[in-house]
């Protein structure tokens, strides 16, 4: 099975700063990378598809990069709602669709 | 507007059977592979399983952790995904998730029901 590892796995931020998150996969997987967001007692929200590509309604501030191995998810610039646990998600390998273990975005 | 509930969760003794649904609506069901994730508390995402739609011949697939104890099935007129969870054990605990899958290639999960929660315990 294809390995995703995040980093951080959290990150303290205020509100107007510039975030990076980063996932690695344990072995090549193009640009089959989705990233997700999700908030305490809901469901995730999809928020990049194909490493790159931003999911309709999702707002410009984010975006993602990457291929292959290293791919990143930026949040231009922290709104309050944007405080979340983030993950990856591979889907070179189908269909067993592998997450990374989530990045925790605290309010500093 | 695309909805997804699911529904049948509760609380289960170990090695009992349960069935969730997942009921669509604001899209064409059949025209979409669905899949069910889970999240065990305060754990991470997890992927169950998959059915592809009746076009792409409506197999399914299954995470090793629950195949031979989960089936998948959809149907179609009804527009409503099931997942048969049976052999259930203390570690299936968790939030389950029914999806929309979209894209062939690049396939993404881009609608999630709101999950029901399925705890096995004795």
């Amino acid at each position: 099975d294809i390995q995703m590892t995040q980093s951080p796995s959290s990150l303290s931020a205020s509100v107007g700063d510039r975030v990076t998150i980063t996932c690695r996969a344990s072995q090549s997987i193009s640009s089959y990378l989705n990233w997700y967001q999700q908030k305490p007692g809901k469901a995730p929200n999809l928020l990049i598809y194909a490493a790159s590509s931003l999911q309709s309604g999702v707002p410009s501030r984010f975006s993602g990069s990457g291929s292959g191995t290293d791919f990143t998810l930026t949040i231009s610039s922290l709104q309050p709602e944007d405080f979340a646990t983030y993950y990856c998600q591979q889907s070179y390998s189908t269909p067993q669709y592998t997450f990374g273990q989530g990045t925790k975005l605290e309010i500093k | 507007e695309v909805q997804l509930v699911e529904s049948g969760g509760g609380l289960v003794k170990p090695g009992r059977s349960l069935r969730l649904s997942c009921t669509a609506s604001g899209f064409t069901f059949g025209d979409y592979a669905m899949s069910w994730f889970r999240q065990a508390p305060g754990k991470g995402l997890e992927w169950v399983g998959f059915i592809r739609s009746k076009t792409n011949g409506g197999t399914t697939e299954y995470a090793a952790s629950v195949k031979g104890r989960f089936t998948i099935s959809r149907d179609d007129s009804k527009s409503i995904a099931y997942l048969q969870m049976s052999s259930l054990k203390t570690e299936d605990t968790a939030v389950y998730y029914c999806t929309r899958a979209r894209g062939m290639a690049t396939i993404r999960f881009d609608y999630w029901g709101q999950g029901t929660l399925v705890t096995v315990s004795s």
